[in-house]
């Protein structure tokens, strides 16, 4: 059982460059969302969804996009990567129904670099 | 405006000792409480949660406290292990709507020998 998987694990972009980080999770969770985590900062909530094609945004979404076609794909693009934006991002998701505790699955995240 | 309010950023304890950090919310809508473990290079884990009605949640050496008048809540690790040392994150949960997810900024722990 992989859990939540994420690719890549590593990236250095230059500025204005864009990419996508992608998103998979095999315990057929509906629920799933983009953090990034920043020193100091803690976790911030990018952007989530609540399953295939419901799609809405978090705390921090300006300059990315995400897309939910399928049930186990949540990709991240950034569409002109910045400085800003270099931050190391987690992938989670948690289990569909009533009685949420707060439980997410985090993926091992992917460490971006912006030049 | 962060929502949930953690401290300290980071914790010196020795082996043997209580850690002891302390987060702060301010939405009365958050219905559960989670606390979060992180070591370096992987994804959080959730550690132990506690619900709104309950003073006080124990697992192993683990234990929650939870103040809900002052809305303040806390993690003790008594008998700290070298293997404690991570990142902690306190969270706060709504079950309701969307059921998201905010967390606090974190604190590194490190027990030393």
């Amino acid at each position: 059982n992989a859990g939540v998987t994420q690719t890549p694990k590593f990236q250095v972009l230059k500025t204005g460059q864009s990419m996508t980080l992608q998103c998979a999770q095999d315990m057929n969770h509906e629920y799933m969302s983009w953090y990034r985590q920043d020193p100091g900062m803690g976790l911030r909530l990018i952007h989530y969804s609540v399953g295939a094609g419901i799609t809405d945004q978090g705390e921090v979404p300006n300059g990315y996009n995400v897309s939910r076609s399928t049930t186990e794909d949540f990709p991240l693009r950034l569409l002109s990567a910045a400085p800003s934006q270099t931050s190391v991002y987690f992938c989670a998701s948690r289990a569909p129904g009533q009685g949420f505790t707060g439980e997410l699955f985090f993926g091992e995240g992917s460490r971006l670099t912006v030049l | 405006q962060q929502q949930v309010k953690q401290s300290p950023q980071s914790l010196i304890v020795q082996k043997g000792g209580i850690s002891i950090i302390n987060c702060a919310y301010e939405n009365t809508a958050f219905d559960y409480f989670p606390w979060y473990q992180q070591f370096p290079g992987k994804g959080p884990a959730l550690l132990i949660a506690i619900r709104p009605d309950v003073s006080e949640k124990k697992e192993g050496r683990f234990t929650i406290s939870f103040n809900k008048s002052a809305k303040q809540f806390s993690l003790h690790i008594m008998d700290s292990q070298p293997g404690d040392s991570a990142t902690y994150f306190c969270a706060a949960a709504t079950s309701g709507g969307y059921q998201k997810v905010t967390f606090g900024t974190g604190t590194k722990l490190q027990v030393i020998p």
